[in-house]
């Protein structure tokens, strides 16, 4: 069964310090990962994309890294700021005759002062 | 958001009653699809339509029902069916649909459906 996994459900930073958020999936074949960040009551946006070739794609303070030989990724925040303050969801698209898009649970990351 | 717009931003239904949820476009995408969010859960997806006049059943379509008359509105209507309708539900945009793309998602605001 296709499914992606994200680790920790939350957490909890303080201002300026850096996170690294974790995905795991066992979508097979894979087309292409994303990692998209949802604020409260809104709807995703997307933050990177990575495919089969690439291992690490940076956007701003944002780094993420894929490993396709252990199916995992992860999302590293530099210096984190108030407004990193949302969800984070990994999103997983399969390479089957309707582009299967499998989300995962999300990651809940609050950044205090 | 962009050029997504969802209304209304919350709606609440009594049990058995039929609500419309509008999704409408100005990307001039091919594709959109509904999705549903739950707490602690993935998206599920409930339709999505490729082209104008076809749609298809995700995973989770059961007690739904869209429309594509036109390529800007892709509306969703969750009947009395539905026996847990509660949730967050979000409507999104692709250029094109199809396998061995890497066209984003573009997702509206949502909608928040509360059954009282």
């Amino acid at each position: 069964k296709n499914q992606v996994e994200q680790s920790p459900q939350s957490l909890i930073i303080l201002e300026g310090k850096n996170c690294t958020l974790q995905c795991n999936y066992t979508v097979s074949p894979f087309s292409n990962l994303r990692w998209y960040k949802q604020d409260t009551g809104r709807g995703p946006v997307s933050l990177t994309i990575m495919t089969f070739s690439e291992n690490t794609k940076s956007n701003g303070r944002y780094t993420a890294t894929l490993d396709a030989d252990t199916k995992q990724s992860s999302l590293h925040i530099t210096a984190s700021q108030l407004s990193d303050s949302a969800s984070y969801i990994c999103v997983v698209r399969g390479k089957t005759s309707y582009d299967k898009v499998i989300f995962g649970p999300g990651t809940s990351l609050s950044v205090i002062p | 958001d962009g050029g997504i717009t969802q209304s209304p931003k919350y709606l609440f239904r009594k049990e058995g009653q039929n609500v419309t949820l509008s999704c409408e476009q100005n990307l001039n995408h091919d594709a959109m699809y509904w999705y549903r969010q739950d707490p602690g859960q993935g998206l599920r997806l409930i339709y999505y339509s490729q082209i104008v006049n076809d749609f298809q059943k995700g995973d989770i379509a059961e007690g739904y029902s869209v429309s594509r008359e036109k390529k800007e509105s892709f509306p969703l209507t969750v009947t009395s069916a539905q026996k847990n309708p509660t949730a967050f539900y979000l409507c999104a945009t692709q250029p094109a649909g199809g396998y061995n793309f890497v066209n984003e998602q573009f997702f509206g605001p949502g909608t928040r459906l509360t059954v009282l």
